[in-house]
């Protein structure tokens, strides 16, 4: 299975903090995506992250990915309480998308 | 631009009862997915539809489980008979192709077979 899977389950930090999550994956892939879900806006993209690619920004949000060791990280810096939500990374080669079991991230004000 | 749209928003049926599902892409996208994500899991893919064929339908149910996208836009998702494990989300997202691309996501309808 391809599934990624998320680290750590659950991270609890202060507001003003920087919050780092991981994603690990088994097999090859064409493309890896973050995605976040509480319970105010559903599940919505953030970024999309090639196999080419190294490094992607958008805003507060920094992805890394090294297809050698099969990871890929997600920065959120200068968190705030609306960050509060779970967090799924999901990989795809050629196939539908499979979702990891998330991480529950809370930003404490 | 409207996102994705589900109805109903709850359901609630007693086991063996039969429910239906209904989505509406955003405009244009060819790609319809439907997905069942239980609490504390993250969405599992039931089916994805391109245009009005399916293209992977895997781990859909077909027992009890059956979609349909007519001409290529709105899609309906059926249940019939549901069982207690069938309680769960069930979430429709569309994109313009296929994986390759973002996935947008509607509200999702919370079932709950009792």
């Amino acid at each position: 299975s391809q599934q990624g899977e998320e680290d750590p389950q659950a991270l609890s930090i202060q507001e003003g903090e920087n919050a780092t999550m991981n994603c690990s994956y088994k097999t090859s892939i064409n493309n890896l995506q973050w995605y976040r879900q509480n319970s105010g806006r559903g599940l919505v993209h953030l970024i999309l992250i090639r196999s080419n690619e190294r490094e992607k920004h958008s805003g507060r949000l920094r992805v890394t990915l090294d297809t050698s060791k099969k990871s890929s990280s997600l920065l959120i810096t200068a968190s705030r309480a609306a960050d509060t939500a779970s967090y799924f990374c999901a990989t795809a080669e050629n196939t539908p998308l499979v979702f990891g079991k998330g991480t529950r991230l809370s930003v404490i004000a | 631009e409207a996102g994705v749209a589900q109805s109903p928003r709850y359901k609630i049926i007693e086991k063996r009862q039969s429910v239906a599902f209904w989505c509406n892409p955003i405009s244009g996208h060819a790609t319809l997915y439907w997905y069942q994500q239980i609490l504390g899991q993250g969405p599992k893919l039931l089916i994805q539809f391109q245009n009005n064929g399916v293209v992977d339908d895997s781990q859909l149910p077909k027992d009890r489980f059956s979609a349909e996208r007519l001409k290529g836009v709105d899609s309906t998702l059926k249940i019939q008979p549901a069982k207690l494990e069938d309680s769960a989300v069930y979430l429709c997202a569309s994109s313009l192709a296929s994986y390759s691309f973002e996935q947008y996501f509607g509200p999702g309808t919370r079932l709950t077979v009792t």
